[in-house]
Formats: structure tokens, C-alpha cells, sequence
């Protein structure tokens, strides 16, 4: 079954450390991976994406996921987290050429942030 | 250029009442999803909709929960005899096409069962 983990229930780092994300799928294929984030009561945004080409994708807000095939990981990185990014962080995955999008979502994590 | 639009925000049924979702798409989008949030997990996939079709209901509970998008007017989820279960975060997304276009997400709405 198409699957995505998030090993990671819950981090926290301090301000101003480099942050990374873990997410790993199973699919058949490689699929379209997307990374989102959800402040509390609000809905998601998107922060990046990947489809295919560059394995390194950077996104909004200083974000960049890096694409490894060999370890079907799809892992999120920030060099310097600010407290601002507090939030949860959900990676999802599209069949790859599918002709609609069913997302499958993984647990997500949720990140503190400490002053 | 608005975004998605959910209404109401947040909702607050009785057991045995119903519940209605409104979810009006990007302008421009005509491909509308709607995903549950349950306390604690991650979005699950619900059903995917265009103008008066249902694509795909794979992610429906088979009773109670049904789904449309008329030709005029928003989407709508609809949660018969609502019971305690159904209390989560309903989000609605909509995209211009096909999956790889990608999705803009609705601010959700809340529904509280008591």
C-alpha cells in the first residue's frame, strides 16, 4: 500500500539551529512529494515541491527538501530556524502521472521552537 | 483573488443533527478535494469532486457522509446524524487541474459533536 512516515512526532530546537525533517514514502513509482505546514487553527500551505529533475528543491520561507530515490526519503532542512516557524509540518506524496490528486498525507511533526 | 473559502469556521452539532460544509474553490478551480483531520493524526483523504461529478469516494465512511459540487454555488459535505466520532477538522482544497498542479487548502472547518 502507498504510504508516508514521518518518523518524527514532535521536535524542538532552538533558535537559530539548522532544522531537518524526515520523511520517508513507499510508492511504486516515485511520486510527487509536497511538504506542508499548518499553524495552529489554520489550514496548510504549501512550502515546496518536487515532481521531477533538481533532487534539491528549495521553497518559501528559507525552506529546501532534498529528493534521494535510493532511500525513498523526501527529508525538509532550514539552516536557521526562527521562532516564527513553530508549527506542524505534514509531508504528502501524489502518484507520480496520475491523472488526479489524492494526496496521502504522513503523521506530520510538530516543531517547537525555544527562545 | 480570494483563496479557498470554508464555511463555517467552526461548528457545533448535537448527536443526531446534521452537519453541512461549504467549501468555495479558487477562482478558476474546478477540481475540489475535501481531507479529515482527526485529533492527533494526519489528513486523510475524503473525496475528490469536479462540477457535478464525483471523481472519487474512496475515502467516504459508506454511511451518513455525502458529497457534492453543483454546477453553481460551493461544495458541500454533508455529515448526517452527526455522532461524537465525527468531531475533526474538515479541509477543503482545490486545484485548476490534475494532481500535479497542486492544491491550495481551505482554512477548515472545526466540527465539534456534543
Amino acid at each position: 500500500a502507498q504510504s508516508v512516515t514521518q518518523p518524527d512526532i514532535h521536535i524542538t530546537v532552538s533558535e537559530g539551529a539548522s532544522l531537518e525533517l524526515r520523511c520517508n514514502y513507499s510508492y511504486g513509482a516515485t511520486p510527487y512529494l509536497f511538504w506542508y505546514v499548518q499553524s495552529p487553527g489554520q489550514g496548510l500551505q504549501l512550502l515546496l515541491k518536487y515532481f521531477s529533475g533538481d533532487t534539491l528543491v528549495q521553497g518559501i520561507k528559507g525552506f529546501e527538501a532534498e529528493f534521494k530515490r535510493s532511500q525513498s526519503s523526501f527529508n525538509l532542512r532550514k539552516p536557521s530556524v526562527h521562532w516564527s516557524d513553530a508549527a506542524e509540518y505534514f509531508c504528502a506524496a501524489l502518484k507520480g502521472g496520475t491523472s488526479y490528486g489524492k494526496l496521502t498525507f504522513g503523521q506530520g511533526t510538530i516543531l517547537t521552537v525555544h527562545p | 483573488n480570494a483563496g479557498v473559502m470554508q464555511n463555517p469556521r467552526h461548528l457545533v452539532r448535537r448527536r443526531g443533527q446534521e452537519a453541512r460544509l461549504r467549501c468555495s474553490p479558487m477562482k478558476g478551480h474546478s477540481h475540489v478535494y475535501w481531507y479529515r483531520q482527526l485529533p492527533e493524526e494526519g489528513l486523510k483523504f475524503m473525496v475528490y469532486l469536479q462540477k457535478e461529478n464525483i471523481i472519487d469516494e474512496s475515502g467516504m465512511p459508506k454511511e451518513r457522509f455525502s458529497a457534492e459540487f453543483p454546477k453553481e454555488g460551493p461544495s458541500i459535505l454533508r455529515i448526517q446524524q452527526v455522532v461524537r466520532g465525527d468531531s475533526a477538522a474538515y479541509f477543503c482544497a482545490s486545484s485548476p487541474g490534475t494532481g500535479a498542479y497542486g492544491y491550495t487548502f481551505g482554512s477548515g472547518t472545526r466540527l465539534t459533536v456534543v
